[in-house]
């Protein structure tokens, strides 16, 4: 089965800085995607990536999937309080959107 | 454009009891996937629901069962409630097979 791996676990960063999280998958990446969480809640989906490669953008976050297709990173710019929250990465699996997550990195954002 | 709804917010139960969770897919959406997230883990996938009928299933025993209705939406039921069942209830909904996933605000469950 396929595994995910995010790294940090947690995060806590100045407003302002920049920052990276990783997820590392134990398989070939066939569709990637990256989550957004605030504590107890529901998922706020972010990006989706498909192609070794690619690269999205939505307002200061970006996501990227490597060609080998079995790592993402998702880049936060000049962060704010805003972007505190658990950041989840899953892949789908076989043809029915089974979704494999991540454990999930933990982001606090200090004014 | 309402998105996915689930019921109840909350829900306290005890071991044993039985409990049922609702999810209302979000408008033009037809497949249904529940997950269960425990705390401080990634959401574990229970199963999917497509033209009423469970259509995967992840590792999860025959207490957990579920239902689609024609319009829909789906209900999870979880039997003889353990206390290793408390856990946010996730329901996702999707439009075909290549369609992200939305997901719901959750229904947190307690079992004592």
């Amino acid at each position: 089965s396929q595994e995910l791996e995010q790294s940090p676990q947690s995060l806590i960063v100045q407003e302002g800085k920049n920052l990276t999280i990783n997820c590392t998958s134990s398989k070939t990446l066939y569709g990637l995607y990256w989550y957004k969480q605030k504590y107890g809640e529901g998922l706020i989906f972010l990006m989706m990536l498909q192609k070794g490669g690619e690269e999205k953008s939505h307002e200061k976050i970006t996501a990227k999937l490597d060609e080998k297709k079995q790592q993402s990173s998702l880049h936060i710019t000049a962060s704010q309080p805003s972007h505190a929250g658990i950041y989840l990465c899953g892949a789908s699996t076989g043809g029915y959107q089974k979704v494999t997550f991540g454990t999930g990195t933990k982001l606090q954002v200090i004014p | 454009d309402a998105g996915v709804t689930q019921s109840p917010t909350h829900l306290i139960k005890t071991r044993g009891q039985q409990v049922t969770l609702r999810c209302s897919p979000k408008s033009g959406h037809d497949t249904v996937s529940w997950y269960q997230q425990a705390l401080g883990q990634g959401p574990q996938f229970i199963f999917q629901y497509y033209e009423e009928e469970e259509r995967q299933r992840g590792n999860f025993p025959d207490r957990f069962s579920g239902h689609q209705f024609p319009n829909y939406s789906s209900e999870l039921n979880v039997n003889a409630l353990l206390l290793g069942d408390s856990a946010l209830y996730l329901c996702a909904s999707h439009r075909d097979l290549t369609d992200t996933q939305y997901f719901g605000p959750g229904t947190r469950l307690t079992v004592l």
